[in-house]
């Protein structure tokens, strides 16, 4: 199977900061990847679509200008949380579309765990 | 290394008893998730299994043992819907999610 690594695995920060999460599709190129947040024993919650070169899908409800997502190549998405505060504290994940289309198979991340002090 | 082990496809008849299988090797353990993911949708959680046992919600069971490193994802009174991929995900000991392959789950009628 592909493979997509998250980095880092764990962050702590201050509120106020901005931390930045990376993305990466190791062996494929993915055109399309996708970001979520999961909150305890519930599904994950989309957040955002991230296409490679144009601007990111953002799902209702999710401040784009606080979760900043850049797909500048076709192996690398990254989430930035500006401005972080406690409540920003979760659970994110990334997936990463290999081949085009609704048949393209996603391989998900390891999850990258916030928490904001 | 970790390693999440389940069987690429499945086929079912409407109505009846699937059990689609995972097993897991990982530093640590913190939970094992069961999600059902239709095409171009979130994956949807269906279960947390973290102590050992039988998990009953509705039409979906899941059960865990610990020692043997194995759960199982029980769907019963099959329907033609169920059809979908189900990933098995476990949390290690640093929280992060270790993904299965997923199960293709094909039923017919």
């Amino acid at each position: 199977g592909a493979v997509v690594s998250q980095h880092p695995s764990r962050v702590i920060c201050k509120s106020g900061t901005s931390v930045k999460i990376e993305c990466r599709s190791l062996d494929f190129q993915a055109t399309t990847m996708f970001w979520y947040r999961q909150f305890p024993k519930q599904s994950l919650m989309l957040m955002a679509t991230s296409n490679e070169g144009s601007k990111a899908t953002y799902e209702q409800g999710v401040e784009k200008d606080k979760f900043l997502i850049n797909h500048a190549s076709l192996t690398l998405s990254t989430l930035t949380v500006t401005s972080a505060h406690p409540e920003d504290s979760s659970f994110y994940i990334c997936s990463a579309k290999k081949g085009t289309g609704d048949t393209g198979e996603l391989f998900f991340g390891e999850g990258s765990r916030l928490t904001v002090l | 290394g970790q390693n999440i082990d389940q069987p690429t496809e499945m086929t079912a008849t409407e109505g009846a008893i699937v059990q689609i299988n995972c097993t897991y090797q990982t530093s640590g353990f913190n939970g094992l998730f069961w999600y059902q993911q239709h095409a171009g949708e979130a994956p949807t959680f269906l279960s947390y299994n973290v102590l050992d046992g039988l998990e009953e919600k509705g039409r979906f069971s899941s059960f865990l043992s610990r020692s043997k490193g194995y759960s199982y994802l029980l769907l019963k009174e099959l329907q033609m819907k169920d059809s979908a991929p189900y990933l098995c995900a476990v949390s290690d000991s640093n929280y992060q999610l270790i993904w299965g392959a997923g199960t293709k789950l094909i039923i017919k009628p």
